[in-house]
């Protein structure tokens, strides 16, 4: 079958850097994207990786190794802002979007 | 505001009632889909269209019932629901569905519950 696994819950403090996990076993691979959601919002697009590396994105980066099945997400010089859901989700080789369960970050002041 | 809206933000129903979510995409783009987000679970699709067409039914009970009239709006009708259902409907879009690796926009949701 095909999994995505992250953490369910981190916490970090305001002003530090956290990093969020990903990993995946899918059928094929074309692209991995992360997610924002707040609490009773919608999803927004954060970052889109397909090749491996590094994705910089002002405060946010994106990392990806397609031979681990691996991302994760990079956020620096926290805000309370960023205190939200992150979803990670992977395009399989029918460009199916299969998604993990998300994880909740809470930053502390 | 990400051009994608959905009414209504919140439903309460019960198992006899029949309703319908609205979807409308502002961005132009052919692909539209519904999702079920359930607490601390991952998205689940429920169906694609691609250019007006079904392209994706993932197993979805017949109680709920998809309506593409153009690649602008989306509805999902629902009847006899189950409480299980109760949950938060996301409605997407993005420029396609079978092929390419496209960003989705989300909606706000309809938060279900049913009663």
């Amino acid at each position: 079958g095909q999994n995505i696994d992250q953490p369910t819950e981190m916490t970090a403090t305001e002003g530090a850097i956290v990093q969020i996990n990903c990993t995946y076993q899918t059928s094929g691979f074309n692209g991995l994207f992360w997610y924002q959601q707040h609490a009773g919002e919608a999803p927004t697009f954060l970052s889109y990786n397909v090749l491996d590396g590094l994705e910089e994105k002002g405060r946010f980066s994106s990392f990806l190794s397609r031979s681990k099945g691996y991302s994760y997400l990079l956020l620096k010089e926290l805000q309370m802002k960023d205190s939200a859901s992150y979803l990670c989700a992977v395009y399989d080789s029918n460009y199916q979007l299969i998604w993990g369960a998300g994880t909740k970050l809470i930053i502390k002041p | 505001e990400t051009g994608v809206t959905q009414t209504p933000r919140h439903l309460v129903m019960g198992m006899t009632n029949k309703k319908s979510l609205k979807c409308e995409q502002h961005l132009g783009h052919n692909a539209m889909y519904w999702y079920k987000q359930s607490a601390k679970k991952p998205l689940e699709l429920m169906f694609v269209y691609n250019f007006k067409e079904q392209t994706e039914n993932n197993s979805v009970p017949s109680r709920f019932s998809p309506e593409c009239p153009n690649s602008s709006h989306l509805f999902l009708h629902l009847h006899t629901l189950q409480p299980e259902d109760s949950a938060l409907y996301l409605c997407a879009s993005s420029q396609g569905a079978t092929s390419g690796s496209y960003e989705q926009y989300f909606g706000p949701g309809t938060r279900l519950t049913v009663t």
